[in-house]
């Protein structure tokens, strides 16, 4: 059964960069010709998809965030991460990392638990 | 982008009856490339319907997905207790992949 973990810190203050990694389990993120992915969702609103990586490494980002994000492998630890520069108070949201099924946009049949991360001064 | 309108944004039924929801597309969704998902408060999002029509695994009959070009709609044919909750259709045939603002099912 796949599962998926992320991790990370859960506040920053504006300008920092927010780091956060899923762990992946049940299956290896480079041997399965698979999508991975994150997702966001503010406090009380709906969902955003930020990107996706292929296990070959092609990337696809959201136009409204790609100039800030960088999504990358850890095939060694059988991990994917991401990275979102010059936070503010608007990137305030849950966090999840997701399996695209098929296709970099979705559908998302596996989700982490999702991370609650905060931006304030 | 293409733009997701569902609709109502909440829908106030009573356990047994049926529920339908609807998505509209600003521009007609690739391939029928849609997807239904129903969330829960404090839970991630459940896949229930891809492509459409198609149910995801261990979803039951009582979740049906139809439509195609710009119109989908998601039935429960019979509310049970545990499908009040919030859900969302959301659109993978092209990028970004965007997602309706929701429709809240609760207990009328």
């Amino acid at each position: 059964q796949l599962q998926l973990q992320e991790s990370g810190p859960g506040l920053l203050k504006p300008s920092e960069t927010l780091s956060l990694t899923c762990t992946v389990s049940g299956a290896s993120i480079s041997s399965t010709t698979s999508y991975w992915g994150w997702i966001r969702q503010p406090p009380g609103k709906g969902l955003e998809w930020i990107g996706s990586i292929y296990y070959g490494g092609s990337k696809y980002y959201n136009p409204s965030l790609e100039s800030r994000i960088t999504i990358s492998l850890d095939t060694s630890k059988n991990q994917f991460s991401l990275n979102l520069r010059s936070v503010t108070a608007t990137d305030t949201a849950v966090y999840f990392c997701a399996r695209p099924r098929g296709r970099a946009a979705g559908p998302f049949d596996y989700w982490g638990q999702g991370t609650l991360v905060s931006v304030s001064s | 982008e293409i733009v997701l309108t569902q609709s109502p944004g909440t829908l106030s039924l009573s356990p047994g009856e049926r529920a339908t929801l609807s998505c509209r597309a600003s521009q007609s969704v690739s391939s029928n490339y849609l997807a239904w998902y129903q969330q829960k408060p404090g839970q991630a999002p459940r896949l229930l319907i891809y492509a459409a029509s198609s149910r995801a695994t261990d979803i039951p009959d009582t979740f049906s997905g139809s439509g195609s070009g710009t119109d989908f709609t998601l039935t429960i044919s019979r509310l049970e207790p545990e499908d009040f909750a919030v859900y969302y259709c959301q659109q993978y045939g092209s990028t970004p992949g965007t997602f309706g603002q929701g429709t809240k099912v609760e207990i009328k």
